[in-house]
Parts: structure tokens; sequence; C-alpha cells
């Protein structure tokens, strides 16, 4: 089955520092998206991202967060100005689109702020 | 607004006996309802999901699920639990019809003993 890819699995940032996420989404996929998890919380939904823009965000999903597809085939989570709240696991997901179309995930990267 | 409710962070049962997850959700539109299981370090998997037509759904690993409109629930079942199912279930569900914003429930860890 194809795979999200994402890089690194573990990155560690001091606060206040930016950090990139990175994600390879599924070659034919059209809309891509970033989750995340607080250690011992749900799975939260930050943004989604079709035709080259965001098409909805989350309140979590403020200034200092953005993301992009710089290359067509690699989509990346900024964060500008790192907080601790910040640490979690940050999901990608991709999917076709349509509503029998799933949507997969990448294992994540957990991002540990000190 | 759309949520969902999982009854109980932390399940147990023993090897070969029924495993039942619970799940309630509350959405203003017919709902889009998932079922998500994630592994130790690995990402989110979808075990089922159910959009129109039949209510009972089944999904991948012997889970199947049934959607009852009247309690507003997804409950996941599975008739004989394995050692390989210990994991971490999500309920999940979508008012959009597709993935746009997937709404996550804070999960059932699933403890399988010998």
């Amino acid at each position: 089955e194809p795979e999200v890819t994402q890089t690194p699995s573990h990155q560690v940032t001091q606060m206040g520092q930016e950090v990139i996420l990175r994600c390879v989404p599924i070659s034919n996929h059209l809309y891509f998206y970033w989750y995340r998890q607080i250690l011992g919380q749900k799975v939260e939904f930050l943004v989604s991202f079709y035709n080259n823009e965001i098409s909805e965000k989350s309140e979590i999903f403020d200034d200092q967060f953005s993301v992009e597809r710089p290359d067509g085939s690699n989509f990346t989570l900024k964060i500008r100005s790192t907080k601790l709240e910040d640490s979690a696991m940050y999901f990608c997901a991709s999917t076709r689109g349509g509503t029998n179309e799933k949507l997969f995930f990448g294992s994540g990267t957990q991002l540990s702020v000190l | 607004a759309q949520s969902v409710t999982q009854l109980g962070s932390h399940v147990s049962v023993s090897e070969g006996a029924l495993v039942l997850l619970r799940c309630n959700y509350s959405s203003s539109v017919p709902p889009y309802l998932f079922w998500y299981v994630q592994y130790p370090n690995q990402g989110l998997q979808l075990l089922l999901k159910y959009t129109t037509g039949a209510t009972l759904v089944k999904g991948i690993n012997g889970f199947e699920a049934e959607f009852k409109k009247s309690e507003t629930s997804f409950h996941l079942t599975k008739p004989s639990a394995h050692m390989s199912d210990a994991a971490e279930y999500f309920c999940a569900v979508s008012d959009y019809g597709g993935y746009q914003k997937v709404t996550f429930g804070t999960g059932t860890k699933l403890q399988v003993i010998p």
C-alpha cells in the first residue's frame, strides 16, 4: 500500500526556534492535512491544503504556523517560534479526495520543545 | 459542530474474548464516521468507515462497527480478540462527507490479556 512519509521522526528544539516538519504525500493525492496529538490527548486538526492554498484551519493554527508545498512533492509545516506547548506528535495526511477515498496518515514527527 | 465521545480510555479483554469499544457522536448533519487504529510508534491507520447505506460496516482485521442513528452511536466490535489487536483506537467524525476536517475522539487503549 502507498505511504505518506514524514521526516524527521523525532525533532528536538529550543523554545523560540523555528522548526520545519516535512511530509511527502502520496504522489497522486490532491488534499493534504496536518494534525497533531499532544501526549495523552486526542488527535487535533490543524490545517487542510488544496490547490496550493489553505482550505481550512483550526484555531490552533495561528500566525506562528504556516504550510507550504514548495516543489509539488513535499508538504511542510513550519512553526516560526516554537513554544513549550507545541510539543506533540505531528501527523501529515493526504487523500485523492472524494467520499470513497481513504485518508492516509504518515507515522508522525515527535516534536519536543525544550 | 461535530464531536465524538469514546467511553473508556482503557479497555482490557482476554485473548479470544469479545472486543467492544464505544463511540457516540454529535453532528449537525448526517455524519461520516471512522475508526482508526494506532500501533505504538506508528501513524493512524483506517480500520473502517461509514458513509451512507448499510449501517453495519466491516473493516480490516475482523473489526466491524454499526451505525445507529437513534442512539448516535458507532461502536466497534470484534468477536475474538487477538494479541495483535493491542493498540489505541480512535473514533472520528466528519461533517463534510469526506476528509476535509475530521474530528477525533480521545482514544481507547485496548489491552489484550493472554
